[in-house]
């Protein structure tokens, strides 16, 4: 079955550190890849998207994400976090062009001041 | 100009009870989608309709039926409300079914069943 893996569930980091979540998918077709981010009672916002071409990706507030179709792989990366990125981030899936997201367990990050 | 909206936001009721939570895009998209989030916020598709017609369905109970009036609106209304039915509830909408510039979504709606 089809299935994203989220590797951290819960990650604290300090203001300035670097971040990387990982990110592991099971599907062996065409696949289209996103990072969405849901601050505190709020709802899902799309960070960036991976269909085709350059497999790293940049998107919005400094985040960037790099597609490695050989570990089925696309982690989020950003050099230097802030405290106003403290969120949770779900990595999704649309195999195949299905249109059908499968989305990750998400990882719930916190930034200490 | 909200893109996505739900509605009500917030939705506590009976066991046993029927309700309805409504969703509207005005983004032109001709795709929208039904997502649940549960307590530990895991996200699964429920459903998803192109241009009014259902494209997927998944294993949901038959007590949710999604309704489509038109591409900008998709209803779900839920019968007999089980307390396991608690969870935020996402409508969400794209172009075209095969969602490649990914999904936008509505702000949720917390249905609590006591």
């Amino acid at each position: 079955a089809q299935s994203v893996s989220q590797h951290n569930h819960h990650v604290i980091l300090s203001e300035a550190a670097s971040l990387e979540l990982g990110c592991n998918y099971s599907y062996g077709g065409t696949v289209n890849l996103f990072w969405y981010v849901q601050y505190p009672g709020q709802h899902l916002q799309l960070l960036l998207k991976y269909f085709s071409g350059d497999p790293l990706v940049k998107g919005i507030k400094g985040f960037e994400a790099e597609f490695i179709k050989s570990k089925f792989s696309f982690n989020l990366r950003k050099p230097s976090v802030q405290w106003s990125d403290t969120a949770e981030y779900f990595c999704a899936v649309n195999p195949g062009n299905t249109g059908k997201l499968i989305f990750g367990q998400g990882t719930t990050l916190q930034v200490k001041p | 100009d909200t893109a996505v909206s739900q509605t009500p936001k917030y939705l506590v009721t009976q066991m046993g009870n029927d309700k309805s939570i409504k969703c509207e895009q005005n983004l032109g998209h001709d795709t929208m989608y039904w997502y649940k989030q549960d307590s530990k916020k895991f996200l699964k598709i429920m459903f998803s309709y192109n241009n009014k017609e259902l494209i997927i369905n998944e294993t949901v109970p038959n007590r949710f039926s999604p309704k489509s009036p038109d591409k900008a609106h998709l209803n779900l209304h839920i019968n007999s409300l089980e307390l396991g039915d608690s969870a935020v509830y996402f409508c969400a909408s794209s172009f075209q079914g095969q969602g490649r510039d990914g999904y936008t979504f509505g702000s949720g709606t917390r249905l609590t069943v006591v």
